[in-house]
């Protein structure tokens, strides 16, 4: 079983739709996740960090839930700029290496 | 410059021969890691240093790869006797090594004729 495992999709969803990613851990000792987001042929950047108590930037959300070890990421009122792949990332320990999911992309259509 | 510098940005090479990618990672960052992509495929950790530690080698594919770090800077990836399946993009990222943030470059495109 991956360490990092989410749905690839594609996800086609409409402009000011709402959309979510889940994407689930094998390490219940995995300390610290993150969203990153890629575009097509381009490197990957940070989307967020995902805390424990859920946080929210803008029209993002990311929440993890430690019982069921799956992290997730909301985007509310999807711009066509959101086009891009999501990738999910776990790091087991602190310091420790980051480990990618495969990515989920989502294309916003007008 | 600011970022994370790959080299070369592109290299095509024949079967068999080595190849040689360089990372500069951010100044003061203590955490570099490699990672390849195919298209259309995810991140495949390839190696991972982190300060003075023996580095993290799990992830690569085979004893044809190598990876070292000079004076906790500049790392060099190697690949010997190439093989098509080596074909991607080879990424370097550093971070400053207590969160989760993740700086890459922009990645060296290998491809094995």
């Amino acid at each position: 079983r991956k360490e990092v495992e989410q749905d690839p999709g594609p996800f086609n969803v409409p402009e000011g739709a709402t959309v979510a990613f889940n994407c689930t851990y094998s390490n219940s000792a995995s300390q610290s996740f993150f969203w990153y987001r890629q575009d097509c042929r381009k490197e990957p950047k940070l989307l967020m960090s995902v805390y424990s108590s859920g946080n929210e930037d803008g029209r993002f959300t990311a929440q993890l839930n430690r019982a069921s070890q799956y992290i997730s990421l909301l985007i509310r009122d999807s711009k066509l700029s959101d086009s891009a792949t999501y990738l999910c990332v776990g790091q087991m320990e602190y310091g420790n290496k980051l480990v990618f999911g495969a990515g989920t992309i989502l294309r916003v259509k007008s | 410059g600011a970022g994370v510098s790959q080299s070369p940005s592109n290299k095509v090479t024949e079967k068999g021969k080595d190849v040689e990618l360089r990372c500069d990672p951010i100044s003061g960052h203590t955490a570099l890691y490699w990672y390849r992509q195919s298209l259309g495929q995810g991140l495949e950790f390839l190696i991972y240093f982190q300060g003075n530690s023996a580095p993290d080698k799990s992830g690569l594919p085979s004893d044809r790869f190598s990876a070292e770090r000079t004076g906790g800077s500049v790392s060099t990836l190697t690949i010997q006797r190439t093989q098509q399946e080596d074909s991607a993009v080879y990424l370097c990222a550093s971070s400053r090594g207590w969160d989760g943030e993740l700086f890459f470059g922009e990645g060296s495109r290998l491809t094995v004729l």
